[in-house]
């Protein structure tokens, strides 16, 4: 089946360094890959999304490019902020099948001043 | 546009007791699911819905019924609470299809003593 395995948390940074979360995936077909974040009392609400192999998407200054070669979809900032602070989530949703959004466990930052 | 909508915001059950989590969208979606959070375990889907009429299972739809009588609505039903089900309980939406943006509600914090 799916699966969706994701860096372990929780990650704590200094406000403007340079943000790394991991995220491979397990999938049949070709699934799209989202990121999706969660700020304290939210819902989840998207981040950014890529469709097909070697896509990349973006919002708010995060990246994370489409690795069929590698099942990998990397979230990466630059330079974070406090208000970054959130818990972060990798999802893939198959082409195969009903259509279920996978998501990994969620990745917990936190940015401190 | 008011996006998804859940209600109650909060509850506290006792075990053994039944209750309805609401759940709206006006965005005319096709899609539409219920997810948990519990703590290191990520969102697991509990039962979705292609369209009114048509519901199936997840990977945790015990203990809990759904129904989808129209597009707007998709009620959860706990039919008989456990400790077990003390989480966070998440309605989504979205355009059937790959590829499309999945909008999640704001949660239902839900506790069975």
């Amino acid at each position: 089946g799916n699966s969706v395995t994701q860096m372990e948390g929780p990650v704590t940074l200094s406000e403007e360094a340079f943000l790394t979360i991991n995220c491979t995936y397990t999938a049949t077909g070709y699934p799209s890959l989202f990121w999706y974040v969660q700020y304290p009392g939210e819902g989840l609400q998207l981040l950014l999304k890529a469709t097909k192999a070697d896509d990349k998407g973006s919002n708010k200054g995060f990246e994370a490019t489409y690795r069929k070669e590698t099942t990998s979809f990397h979230l990466e900032k630059g330079s974070v902020q406090v208000s970054d602070s959130a818990v972060y989530f990798c999802a893939l949703l198959s082409n195969f099948g009903n259509e279920k959004l996978t998501f990994g466990t969620g990745t917990r930052l936190t940015i401190i001043p | 546009n008011a996006g998804v909508t859940q209600t109650p915001k909060f509850q506290v059950l006792k075990t053994g007791q039944s209750m309805t989590l609401q759940c709206a969208q006006d965005m005319n979606h096709e899609y539409m699911s219920w997810y948990r959070q519990d703590p290191g375990m990520g969102l697991r889907l509990i039962h979705y819905s292609v369209g009114a009429g048509i519901t199936d299972q997840g990977e945790v739809p015990n203990g809990y019924n759904v129904s989808r009588s129209t597009t707007e609505d998709f009620p959860l039903r706990l039919l008989s609470a456990a400790p077990s089900q003390t989480s966070v309980y998440f309605c989504a939406s979205r355009i059937a299809g790959v590829g499309y943006e999945q909008y999640f509600g704001p949660g239902t914090r839900l506790t069975v003593t």
